[in-house]
């Protein structure tokens, strides 16, 4: 069975810090990754995503993430955190559907 | 390409009553997915389609939820004699099968609030 387990519901940082956002996961076969952001009362949109080759991704807004397959982690990172970044951000594992994490609550402080 | 289309975008209703909810994926999409996602969690599957066919419906949270795509175009999301619990944000994705579904992640529509008084 796949799963991702998100560390951490709430993370704030000030603006202009690191953003680190925690994602581990649970896949019996080599998985395929996602990060995913919802801003209030919206859907999903893709940030990125790994599926095989390079271990860091980059993705949209500035965002990247590293596969660690010996640390079965994702972890989403941002060096310089926005105010605009204020929202939720799930990690989810591939297959024939997706599943996701909880969530963590992303707060940016002025 | 104009988007997953979701209708309504809020739905308030009286406990007992049904609600029928409607999804329009991209349009050469063969696969869509539905999902719920409660206050402070994560989306939580509940069914998908490829083209007509719903390949899986077991995560259906009870008998009281159905979904159909007749014609592998739009799909709709019906619950019976609704509950209070069902209040949730519900998310329709599609994709293009599912090599692209892995490579290129679904396209999510923003989803219909239900809920139930």
């Amino acid at each position: 069975a796949q799963s991702v387990t998100q560390l951490g519901s709430h993370v704030s940082v000030s603006e202009g810090a690191l953003v680190l956002l925690r994602c581990n996961y649970s896949s019996s076969v080599p998985p395929y990754l996602f990060w995913y952001v919802q801003y209030p009362n919206q859907g999903l949109q893709l940030l990125l995503k790994y599926t095989t080759g390079a271990t860091l991704v980059k993705g949209i807004n500035g965002f990247e993430a590293e596969f660690k397959k010996s640390e079965t982690s994702f972890h989403l990172t941002k060096p310089s955190a926005h105010m605009s970044d204020a929202a939720e951000y799930f990690c989810a594992v591939g297959g024939n559907q997706f599943y996701f994490g909880t969530g963590t609550s992303l707060t940016v402080i002025p | 390409d104009t988007g997953v289309s979701q209708d309504p975008r809020h739905k308030i209703t009286k406990r007992g009553q049904n609600v029928t909810f409607r999804c329009d994926p991209i349009s050469e999409h063969n696969r869509l997915y539905w999902y719920r996602q409660t206050l402070g969690q994560g989306p939580e599957f509940l069914t998908y389609f490829q083209n007509e066919a719903q390949l899986e419906k077991s995560r259906l949270l009870s008998d009281r939820f159905s979904a159909e795509r007749p014609k592998g175009s739009f799909s709709t999301l019906e619950i019976q004699r609704t509950e209070q619990g069902d209040s949730a944000m519900y998310l329709c994705a599609s994709s293009l099968g599912w090599i692209r579904a892995q490579v290129s992640g679904y396209t999510f529509g923003s989803g219909t609030r239900l809920t139930v008084v």
